[in-house]
């Protein structure tokens, strides 16, 4: 059974910190991608990675894929309220199917 | 460019009556596929349509249906509704022919089930 599991799935950071969510899938997936989603509302697409060793950055927040550990993570730089929602990871092994995280809940506290 | 919107935005339903939701694509995609995301969870796959036929479906029992017009629209068909049915259902388009498969969700449709 394909598994997604991310790391933390709670996370309380004060404002200005660093951290880091790690995303882990248990098969093959060349393409990773990152959502986030605030409360009650869609997803929203942050970021594609399409390859080993990718890596991509928008303003606080970089996004980094090793395939061959299976391990995506998103780092959190000097935090702010603004940051705050629940962030999803998803692979797609084959075809078409996305398979996604459990989420991480982030709360940015002044 | 216009969005993903799907329709209702919220819907009340009695176990065992039938549900149609509907999604429009965004401008220039083809491909559709449905997610049915419970409270505190992530989405799950329920199917996608491409060219007017499902391409893909994840773990759902038949009375999940679904179609897609030649505009690229869909719907969602749900039958002999249960309570457990109740969910975020999250529509998403793409291109299919785009190497990174991108997919752009659509605001979504609360299901509650009564």
């Amino acid at each position: 059974e394909l598994k997604v599991e991310q790391n933390p799935l709670f996370l309380s950071m004060q404002e200005g910190k660093n951290y880091t969510i790690y995303c882990n899938y248990s098969t093959t997936s060349d393409r990773l991608y990152w959502y986030r989603q605030d409360p009650g509302k869609s997803l929203e697409s942050l970021f594609v990675l399409l390859s080993n060793g990718a890596v991509k950055q928008e303003g606080r927040l970089m996004a980094s894929l090793d395939t061959k550990a299976r391990l995506s993570t998103l780092h959190i730089t000097a935090a702010v309220h603004d940051l705050s929602a629940t962030y999803f990871c998803a692979v797609v092994p084959t075809g078409n199917q996305f398979y996604f995280g459990t989420g991480t809940s982030l709360t940015v506290i002044p | 460019e216009t969005g993903v919107t799907q329709s209702p935005t919220h819907l009340i339903k009695t176990r065992g009556q039938q549900v149609t939701l509907r999604c429009s694509s965004q401008s220039g995609h083809n491909t559709v596929s449905w997610y049915q995301q419970a409270l505190g969870q992530g989405p799950q796959f329920i199917f996608q349509y491409y060219r007017e036929e499902e391409n893909g479906r994840g773990n759902f029992p038949p009375r999940f249906s679904g179609l897609q017009f030649p505009n690229y629209s869909s719907e969602l068909n749900v039958n002999a509704l249960e309570l457990d049915d109740s969910a975020l259902y999250l529509c998403a388009s793409s291109r299919f022919e785009v190497r990174s498969y991108e997919q752009y969700f659509g605001p979504g449709t609360r299901l509650t089930v009564t």
